[in-house]
């Protein structure tokens, strides 16, 4: 069964920093490209960024160019998102995702306040 | 980054057959296909299909999805109560290098 199992979220002030990871486990995480998506309550779902298998390629949202960075450990079967400079439109419910969406997370939330 | 274009709601009857649609351009749609995602209010998204038109393990065959040139289609049929959620469908855009979505229908079984 394939679950991937997001973490690292929770309340933040504004100009902060939170690290999301993202355990993924029932299936071969270092043959899939990965991806973060991102949901305001009530609104739709917003593509943050992606990452090729072996960590060679990344491409960003241009919201959260040069701000957010992701990462992932194959060895560990792990993926991360290095979220600095928060804003509070970066407030949502983040899911760690496969490949454009085949398999989700259940999602952690991020509150961006003072 | 744009989107991909679907109808913000759509309301069938119970037991009748629901045709979603989703469109886009040749740099997604009509590049690799879409996966189209079910979500329930308070739920993560779950995938009905894959950008082969493929349903994962444990979909119902109720779910078939497909596609013409720059616009993907998801049809369910026999609408059962708990079909009712938002439905979305994302495809790669290999022009903008970034994975884009639908904004998503919200369907409603009468």
């Amino acid at each position: 069964e394939v679950q991937l199992v997001e973490s690292g979220g929770g309340l933040v002030q504004p100009g902060g920093s939170l690290r999301l990871s993202c355990a993924a486990s029932g299936f071969t995480f270092s043959s899939q490209w990965m991806t973060w998506v991102r949901q305001v309550p009530g609104k739709g779902l917003e593509w943050v960024a992606n990452i090729k298998q072996d960590g060679s390629e990344k491409y960003y949202v241009d919201s959260v160019k040069g701000r957010f960075t992701i990462s992932r450990d194959n060895a560990k079967n792990s993926l991360h998102l290095q979220m600095n400079s928060l804003r509070a439109e970066d407030t949502a419910v983040y899911y760690c995702a496969s490949d454009v969406g085949d398999y989700w997370g259940q999602g952690t939330l991020v509150t961006v306040s003072s | 980054q744009a989107g991909l274009t679907q109808p913000p709601s759509v309301s069938k009857d119970l037991r009748q057959t629901a045709t979603l649609t989703c469109t886009g351009n040749s740099y997604n749609v009509g590049y690799q296909g879409v996966v189209w995602l079910q979500q329930h209010q308070g739920h993560p998204p779950k995938a009905l299909s894959n950008r082969n038109n493929n349903r994962p393990s444990g979909i119902s065959e109720r779910f078939s999805a497909s596609r013409s040139g720059n616009t993907a289609s998801l049809t369910i049929t026999g609408l059962q109560p708990e079909d009712e959620a938002d439905y979305y469908c994302s495809a790669w855009d290999s022009s903008l290098s970034a994975l884009v979505f639908g904004g998503g229908t919200k369907l409603t079984v009468l």
